[in-house]
């Protein structure tokens, strides 16, 4: 069971937005503004979207954007396109011995 | 533009060791906050451990502790991972990855597959 919970799959169709969701507790989400967001496409080493809950490193597209609201970050991509497919990690730093939590991953389905 | 580059997949018996390579390239690992994250095959992502600049020690997830082991040779810039005691549920790839909280860069990955 992973420490943040992220929902197991989300699908949207070309050009609509999606938003998931990824909760944890006062020692990690809530407590921080550490959030960051990685794309994993198959076979590939993860990348990073979005850190610092909503900050885009640089090449990313503007579709990509993120937020925080007490213990539940999320991640919103608009106009989604078919290589946007792909599998969707949160992670957070935490306060607990564990440094670093990743939740458990989100697939993202481009219908 | 830093570049991590890692060895190659390794095949490993059970109750044997595993070391792994992650070469560093545009910054010298001692500008870099090191840490490895594996991913069993099918399964999420799960931090191991790394260099935590604000101590300037090596912490590791309390999973791990006793059969992992992260060292650096600064002279080569090299970045290296060992676990023990390894079981079939160590099947992973294992990636390096700098800094810790958001990891701007990762190495390519090396499977390493535990079977007898």
């Amino acid at each position: 069971q992973s420490a943040l919970t992220q929902p197991a799959s989300v699908s949207g169709s070309p050009g609509q937005s999606i938003t998931i969701s990824c909760t944890g507790t006062s020692s990690d989400v809530g407590g921080y503004n550490y959030v960051s967001w990685y794309q994993q496409h198959p076979g590939k080493a993860p990348k990073l979207m979005i850190y610092d809950v909503s900050n885009r490193p640089s090449g990313v597209s503007n579709r990509f954007s993120g937020s925080k609201s007490g213990n539940t970050a999320s991640l919103t991509i608009s106009g989604l396109q078919a290589e946007d497919e792909a599998d969707y990690y949160c992670s957070s730093y935490t306060s607990s011995s564990t440094y670093v939590v990743f939740g458990g991953g989100t697939k993202l389905t481009v219908l | 533009q830093v570049q991590l580059v890692q060895s190659g997949a390794e095949v490993k018996k059970p109750g044997a060791s595993v070391k792994v390579s992650c070469k560093v390239s545009g910054y010298t690992l001692t500008e870099l906050s090191m840490h490895w994250v594996r991913q069993a095959p099918g399964k999420g992502l799960e931090w191991m451990g790394g260099f935590d600049p604000e101590d300037g020690e090596t912490i590791y997830a309390q999973k791990f502790q006793g059969r992992v082991t992260m060292t650096e040779d600064t002279s080569t810039d090299t970045a290296y991972m060992e676990l023990s005691s390894l079981r079939s549920e160590d099947t992973a790839v294992y990636y390096c990855a700098t800094p810790a909280v958001a990891a701007h860069y990762w190495g390519q990955g090396t499977l390493v597959t535990v079977s007898s």
